[in-house]
């Protein structure tokens, strides 16, 4: 157990609709990092929230927004949601912000969309 | 940013120790070198990490290349339980996060 909690597990939904993604990073951890992984694109970097602030960004899609709470917790944002977002989204976090701080990551969410 | 170059697939008995190559050429005088894994159904964990020396922890050893354009991650005695993707990552500049390549899967075989 990595400490890094995820819900929901699963996911089903229709095209075009929108949904939320949470994340609860470890105790003590200040960034939270979210990644989307698919058959075909392997684990792709999105987004990066140190402490509330955008920290760093990856290939994230117009269509999809992310933030962190006073509490740290993290929340992604998918909309207008296509068949080729599909995926398991994981959310990592660390201590600080390095490149070279390790990360730890939750068991991921599965989205299905129909 | 440095890149990596893994075999896609390794395979390997159980109880026999298991050497994963990476080479990594571009990569620069203060990178570190990360390896995480990925088992089945689960998200990435960390294994190792290393600069110049070889580095040992509980579930690896890492060996650096003394020209730091190579390193192998070693795995003393393979168990079912290491069938896995491995990923050897160098981190991007200055901030920017780790970036995951498509990894070595390991099959071990009973």
């Amino acid at each position: 157990d990595s400490g890094v909690t995820q819900t929901p597990k699963h996911l089903i939904t229709a095209t075009g609709q929108r949904v939320t993604l949470r994340c609860s990073p470890r105790s003590g951890d200040l960034s939270v990092y979210w990644y989307q992984q698919s058959l075909d694109q392997g684990l792709q970097f999105l987004i990066q929230y140190y402490n509330g602030e955008e920290r760093a960004k990856g290939n994230i899609l117009e269509r999809f927004s992310a933030q962190q709470f006073p509490d740290l917790h993290s929340e992604l944002n998918l909309s207008s949601l296509e068949l080729g977002d599909s995926a398991l989204y994981f959310c990592a976090s660390s201590e600080r912000a390095w490149s070279t701080d390790t990360q730890y990551f939750g068991p991921g969410t599965r989205l299905t969309v129909l | 940013d440095a890149k990596t170059t893994q075999p896609n697939s390794m395979e390997s008995n159980e109880e026999e120790p298991v050497h994963l190559p990476c080479n990594h050429s571009t990569i620069s005088g203060t990178d570190y070198i990360h390896w995480y894994r990925q088992l089945p159904s689960q998200g990435p964990e960390y294994v190792i990490h290393g600069l110049t020396s070889n580095v040992n922890n509980r579930m690896a050893s890492l060996a650096i290349a003394e020209d730091r354009k190579s390193s192998t991650l070693i795995l003393h005695r393979a168990t079912l339980r290491d069938a896995a993707v491995y990923y050897c990552i160098p981190p991007g500049s200055g901030n920017t996060p780790l970036v995951f390549g498509k990894g070595t899967r390991l099959s071990v075989i009973a």
